[in-house]
């Protein structure tokens, strides 16, 4: 099982915000930085958020990423329906020497 | 702008070993890692290990240590994951994906850090 833990779900309507949030340790998000990627249905992940709030190259403004402590969020603001997709939270863990993802959560565009 | 082209899906038999290339086109790895992420059926994303091929150097996570063994070369610019002892557990499609990686010059470690791009992702199926 995941050492980062996420809600299996979430969901909002065009144009609303969605939150997801990312909880970890003082190994993993305590000491190092957050990454999330998103995965379309039957595609490969991309990279969405690096170190913690910086977007790729890309990446629309209405996704922003933050961290406190041991906790992550990402932020969708202004829902599109493509933004309908799986997103993973992920970074280094120093207790585990190796890198985890989040259990995933799925959201869904109403 | 560097490109991941992994190699076709491969269906093995249980106890058997499967080799996965992973080649950049467009570009090199450079001085990024090459990590492989792996996904089973219907779950999240798992971390098998990386390797950094400038120096060769490759890290697995625990649960793969004996079985996973990853290779790059260099002069073609393409990284592979070879996992033995295969099991139905193993079904999944295998990714690799260019890491940025953080150097610890205190202790002389190294960690991976972001993972872009992608490779298109090879489908590996097991069974008896």
């Amino acid at each position: 099982q995941s050492v980062l833990t996420q809600p299996p779900s979430a969901s909002g309507t065009p144009g609303q915000r969605v939150t997801i949030s990312c909880s970890g340790s003082s190994t993993n998000i305590g000491s190092n930085t957050v990454n999330w990627y998103q995965q379309l249905p039957g595609t490969a992940p991309k990279l969405l958020i690096y170190s913690n709030n910086q977007r790729p190259s890309g990446v629309p403004d209405r996704f922003s990423g933050s961290k406190s402590g041991t906790s992550a969020s990402l932020a969708i603001s202004g829902l599109h329906s493509e933004d309908e997709a799986d997103y993973y939270c992920a970074g280094w863990d120093d207790s585990l020497n190796g890198y985890v993802f989040g259990t995933g959560t799925k959201v869904t565009v109403l | 702008q560097v490109q991941l082209v992994q190699s076709g899906s491969e269906v093995k038999k249980t106890g058997s070993s499967v080799k996965v290339s992973c080649k950049a086109s467009g570009g090199t790895f450079s001085t990024y890692g090459v990590s492989w992420v792996r996904q089973a059926p219907g779950e999240g994303l798992e971390w098998m290990g990386g390797i950094i091929p400038i120096f060769g150097t490759a890290d697995y996570a625990q649960k793969f240590q004996g079985r996973v063994t990853m290779t790059a070369d260099e002069s073609t610019s393409t990284a592979y994951m070879e996992l033995s002892s295969l099991r139905s557990e193993d079904t999944a499609v295998y990714y690799c994906a260019r890491a940025a990686l953080t150097y610890n010059y205190d202790t002389s470690g190294h960690s991976y850090n972001w993972f872009d791009p992608w490779g298109q992702g090879t489908l590996v199926a097991v069974s008896s």
